[in-house]
């Protein structure tokens, strides 16, 4: 039972546009969350994060927005560009359930120029 | 400047077969993990480490055994390697606990297991 969801597989967006990820949790419990960003033969690079008692975070052009009420957050990039290209996972950790983050299973963003 | 280092990057094994994956980091973190990639799939953790010495495990631990005897190094060994066991393996680590801080991932070692 996957408790992080990313519904959609791939993204397609043009250059210069807004591309909005998003992703849902099932854990109330959950505490903070957490974006990762990986290119192919790369490791996961982390992105930005967010924690339960703030509903927005803001770094530069991406923004972490995060619904308690309908455990739900997304990842907002404005503009996006041709680098932004990869695979983003989204992850949520349970401050009682030990050293673990859990992933989505990612959704593959493709912007074009 | 190297971070988090994997090694070996690629590897095919044969059933039965056993090996040690090496992940060193040159961060001085205290915090190292190790997960695994299948198609489709999220990042799910394997084993984790707080500190050297230390060891305890994650998500799926079955069929892997990890060691953090010198606290840059953490070893994964597959004693007796399994089809079940082909994925892609990542190393990371964190200053603190990777849930609330930045982790540092290494490029990853594609094992097969045929």
């Amino acid at each position: 039972d996957q408790q992080v969801k990313q519904n959609s597989p791939s993204l397609s967006v043009q250059e210069g546009r807004i591309s909005i990820l998003n992703c849902d949790y099932t854990n109330s419990m959950f505490d903070y969350f957490l974006w990762y960003k990986k290119y192919p033969a790369e490791g996961p690079t982390f992105l930005i994060s967010i924690s339960s008692i703030k509903d927005k975070n803001e770094d530069g052009r991406f923004t972490v927005f995060l619904n308690k009420s309908a455990k739900h957050l997304s990842l907002h990039i404005v503009p996006s560009q041709p680098g932004d290209s990869a695979v983003y996972f989204c992850a949520a950790s349970d401050n009682q359930a030990g050293t673990a983050l859990i992933f989505g299973k990612g959704t593959t963003l493709s912007v074009s120029s | 400047n190297a971070g988090v280092t994997q090694t070996p990057k690629f590897r095919v094994l044969k059933t039965g077969q056993s090996m040690t994956l090496l992940c060193a980091q040159d961060m001085n973190h205290e915090y190292m993990y190790w997960y695994r990639q299948d198609p489709g799939m999220g990042l799910r953790l394997i084993h984790y480490s707080v500190g050297e010495g230390t060891t305890a495990k994650g998500e799926v631990p079955d069929g892997y055994n990890v060691s953090r005897l010198k606290k840059q190094n953490f070893l994964l060994g597959l004693e007796s390697a399994a089809p079940s066991q082909t994925s892609v393996y990542f190393c990371a680590s964190s200053y603190g606990d990777m849930r609330a801080t930045e982790a540092f991932f290494g490029q990853g070692t594609r094992l097969t297991v045929v």
